[in-house]
């Protein structure tokens, strides 16, 4: 199993700082088979970004995603009110598919 | 638009099935996989397995092998999601999502609550 690990737990910043959340992989994983999902309290997870780079529809460009191999970044270069929430990242790339634990953006 | 609406919350004795379907509208419900995503309070999200609504081929995690059915109804563009054996710890929020390799999940139900307890 592809073991998927966050960091931090948990990111305490202010609006208009900039958010760098970590997803490190313990096996490689193809770019093209690593999301990123937000979810906000009592509410689905949203896709962010696919193929590790990719924004979804409607995901506006502050959201950007890098990495290759084991390591994974999702940047939101300047935080809006709207973006604290939990972050997970996701690889679809090898059976299981599996999630990160979690990044939690939390106003500071 | 694309929509997955769940059926409603169940609650269920240890031991007892619960079965959790996801009605698709909106597309062509056979050219999409639908996966299935679970969350235990205050937990994280959990990949429990995905199914192709146009052939029905599935794959799921291993620790739910045993446990889990999916199948989809493409006359009615329902997919369906059947956990038998039913412990404490499989209360959960069950999310199914419209599945697409690469492009990721864009479309998810609203969630449907399990709650197993005697």
């Amino acid at each position: 199993e592809n073991v998927l690990t966050q960091s931090p737990g948990t990111l305490s910043l202010s609006p208009g700082e900039r958010a760098t959340l970590s997803c490190r992989a313990s096996q490689s994983v193809s770019s093209s088979h690593l999301a990123w999902y937000q979810q906000k309290p009592g509410q689905a997870p949203r896709l962010l970004m696919y193929g590790a780079s990719r924004r979804a529809t409607g995901i506006p460009d502050r959201f950007s995603g890098s990495g290759s191999g084991t390591d994974f970044t999702l940047t939101i270069s300047r935080l809006e009110p709207e973006d604290f929430a939990v972050y997970y990242c996701h690889q679809s790339g090898s059976s299981p598919r599996t999630f990160g634990q979690g990044t939690k953006v939390e106003i500071k | 638009q694309v929509h997955l609406v769940q059926s409603g919350a169940e609650v269920k004795k240890p031991g007892a099935s619960v079965k959790v379907s996801c009605k698709a509208s909106g597309y062509t419900f056979t050219n999409y996989f639908i996966s299935w995503v679970r969350q235990a309070p205050g937990q994280g999200l959990e990949w429990m397995g995905w199914i192709s609504s146009n052939n029905g081929n599935t794959n799921s995690a291993q620790k739910l092998q045993g446990r889990l059915t999916m199948t989809t109804d493409t006359s009615t563009s329902t997919a369906y999601m059947e956990l038998r054996s039913l412990r404490s710890d499989d209360t959960a929020i069950y999310y199914c999502a419209r599945d697409q390799p690469y492009y990721g999940s864009a479309y998810w139900g609203q969630g449907t609550l399990v709650t197993v307890s005697s």
